[in-house]
């Protein structure tokens, strides 16, 4: 139990364009998920914190208004990359905790901007 | 804001070879967790650490929770190729997790 899956795995896109990532909690109802940002060679930065049907609360120096994020149902949540440049190319991983208890990790997305 | 200074940051090991890494901090925390991330995959739990004192074992791998609660340790009996990763420790809340540096670690035949 506790699958959580991202789509795409992967996606190139064009500068100026962008791009949505999908995460899903499939077997659990997910009250809080969260995305994470890692450059090649370092650590998960969380971006940001959504709880459905809230706002997500952004950390800080993230730009809400770039990185839109949804959490319309207990098992979806979505990350927009708006208007994305070289300089957002990186892994994206989303995790899913299920009130208050371990967060569960997705497989993660490469963004690659070109 | 907190940081998890892992060490060492890379290793390279031999097959058969146990494995040690830790992790320090400047803050007390409450939980340790420790996770490994495949090359291109999202990071799994190994082992979760709930007292300070606690040493708690998973197969071939061994965690403690140091009793500063500053601290943290993981090792991996007879390492095997497919311990390869970067191991994690965490640390933090439900509602917020923090990654420490990591440990590279490449094990060779």
């Amino acid at each position: 139990g506790a699958v959580v899956s991202q789509h795409p795995s992967w996606v190139i896109c064009k500068s100026g364009t962008s791009v949505k990532i999908e995460c899903r909690s499939l077997d659990f109802q997910a009250t809080t998920m969260f995305w994470y940002r890692q450059f090649p060679k370092q650590s998960l930065m969380l971006m940001a914190t959504s709880n459905e049907g809230s706002k997500a609360t952004y950390e800080q120096g993230v730009e809400k208004d770039k990185f839109l994020i949804n959490h319309a149902s207990l098992t979806l949540s979505t990350l927009t990359v708006t208007s994305a440049h070289p300089e957002d190319s990186s892994f994206y991983i989303c995790s899913a905790s299920r009130q208050g208890r371990e967060q569960y990790f997705g497989p993660g997305t490469r963004l690659t901007v070109t | 804001g907190q940081q998890l200074n892992q060490s060492p940051q890379s290793m390279f090991i031999q097959e058969g070879e146990d494995v040690s890494m830790n992790c320090t901090s400047s803050s007390i925390f409450n939980t340790w967790l420790w996770y490994k991330q495949d090359p291109g995959e999202g990071p799994v739990l190994l082992i979760a650490l709930y007292k300070a004192g606690e040493l708690t074992s998973n197969g071939r791998l061994t965690a403690q929770f140091g009793i500063t609660r500053k601290d943290s340790f993981l090792n991996i009996s007879a390492s095997i190729p497919s311990d390869v990763g970067i191991y994690f420790c965490v640390s933090g809340t439900a509602s917020k997790l923090t990654f420490g540096t990591g440990t590279r670690l490449q094990v060779t035949l």
